[in-house]
């Protein structure tokens, strides 16, 4: 079955960038997703790669897809105190499947 | 604002009772909703998958008689866990696809379950 894997924690001083790795196994994998939790809270979805692609940035994030090696990452550009939180990947298998496997979160920690 | 709302936020209830906990998608019809589990400091588990209309699946090792979903409307979801146990306690997180095929899914608030 699917297997996600994720670091499970990394502190950085606010300011500096984050970066926050993830590996897969299923290469039948469609998109990509990167999820963010606050405590006690649901998810948030942050951003999400198709699998053709090998970059994407949004404002401060950045994902980079390396599809044949299967890692997946997050870079978080001047990382902030409200960054604090426990980021999830997650890969949605073969087309026309909708459920999501997740990683197992890593809880990223901002230090002032 | 949000898409997906979930009620109760948080309940604490007794061993051997029973607890519905609701998902709604809000102006828009969810024909599939998924259930997820999270222990603490663990990632999400998917339980089941809820269709309008038709009975649920379940993922391997998740009782149905104990985790009794419906989805009578297209914006509505249920999950009632039965005969709570403590070892039931958890975060329940159920989250649906905006449309049909669609990539973007949107995640309840979830809800805290305590068994005491």
């Amino acid at each position: 079955g699917e297997d996600v894997e994720q670091s499970l924690f990394l502190s950085v001083r606010e300011g500096d960038s984050s970066v926050i790795n993830c590996t897969y196994t299923d290469s039948s994998s469609t998109y990509l997703y990167w999820y963010k939790q606050e405590p006690g809270a649901g998810l948030q979805l942050l951003t999400y790669i198709f699998s053709n692609m090998d970059m994407k940035q949004d404002q401060r994030l950045t994902v980079l897809l390396n599809k044949k090696d299967k890692h997946l990452s997050l870079r978080i550009a001047d990382t902030q105190t409200g960054d604090s939180a426990i980021y999830f990947c997650a890969e949605r298998g073969q087309t026309g499947a909708n459920n999501l496997f997740f990683g197992t979160g890593t809880r990223l920690t901002v230090i002032p | 604002g949000a898409v997906v709302s979930q009620h109760p936020s948080r309940v604490i209830c007794k061993s051997g009772t029973s607890v519905k906990i609701e998902c709604r998608s809000l102006d828009f019809q969810a024909t599939t909703m998924f259930w997820y589990r999270q222990f603490p400091k663990q990632s999400l588990m998917l339980m089941a998958t809820s269709n309008e209309g038709s009975k649920a699946t379940y993922e391997q090792g998740v009782e149905k008689d104990k985790f009794l979903i419906n989805h009578a409307s297209l914006t509505l979801s249920t999950l009632t866990v039965t005969s709570a146990h403590p070892e039931d306690s958890s975060f329940y997180i159920c989250s649906t696809p905006r449309g049909q095929g669609s990539y973007e899914q949107y995640f309840g608030p979830g809800t805290r379950l305590t068994v005491t």
